[in-house]
């Protein structure tokens, strides 16, 4: 199938850690992406994973990925105001044309 | 590298009339996509584009929606008649180095 499901909420203070979880049901999944969508503008890439990697961290970005049991993670460290937002977990199959799949969205609200 | 640009930014329009949407991608990107995206949803592929060919367009609701990219650069997205539950943001992205690269959108209000 194609569900990927994430929580819709997520609210933190400013400097905290944030932790976005996403699961997904497809297991010909071969890259995972995190996606931000600040308001009014479209979808800006954040990082990936490929799907034999179980973690990559670029910053303050740490993803992780459960492969076994199909869930991606999205740590944000020393979350800034900034960094409010939705944020989605998206796969694609491989395929050198990269359709992707998308989840709902984790809207990240930081408060100061 | 400038992005890729979409216009209009926002249209209103009333049911069953029409609309068209489009998207120049990045220069030297073969690959362009459609997303419609529904207020609380992700993007959900309308279609796909290689070069000027359809590569996917099995979500495309035929009987209303249109898109077309002559000579593999521009592309249009058309829908007629529009239908109250076409509102929505319509995403025009394209790919290149293993990456996509998303436009602002459109933001279609059909009342």
């Amino acid at each position: 199938g194609e569900d990927v499901e994430q929580s819709l909420f997520l609210s933190v203070r400013e400097g905290d850690s944030s932790v976005i979880n996403c699961t997904y049901t497809d297991s010909s999944s071969t890259y995972l992406y995190w996606y931000k969508q600040e308001p009014g503008a479209g979808l800006q890439l954040l990082t990936y994973i490929f799907s034999n990697m179980d973690m990559k961290q670029d910053q303050r970005l740490t993803v992780l990925l459960n492969k076994k049991d199909k869930h991606l993670s999205l740590r944000i460290a020393d979350t800034q105001t900034g960094d409010s937002a939705i944020y989605f977990c998206a796969y694609d199959r491989g395929s050198t044309l990269g359709r992707l799949y998308f989840g709902r969205g984790t809207q990240l609200t930081v408060w100061p | 590298e400038a992005g890729v640009a979409q216009s209009p930014r926002y249209k209103i329009i009333e049911k069953r009339q029409s609309v068209a949407f489009w998207c120049n991608p990045i220069s030297g990107h073969a690959t362009l996509y459609w997303y419609q995206q529904i207020l609380g949803q992700g993007p959900k592929l309308l279609i796909q584009f290689q070069n000027n060919g359809v590569v996917d367009d099995s979500q495309l609701p035929k009987d209303r929606f249109s898109a077309e990219r002559l000579k593999g650069v521009d592309s249009t997205l058309k829908i007629q008649p529009a239908k109250l539950e076409d509102s929505a943001v319509y995403l025009c992205a394209s790919r290149g180095g293993g990456e996509q690269y998303f436009g602002p959108g459109t933001r279609l209000t059909v009342t």
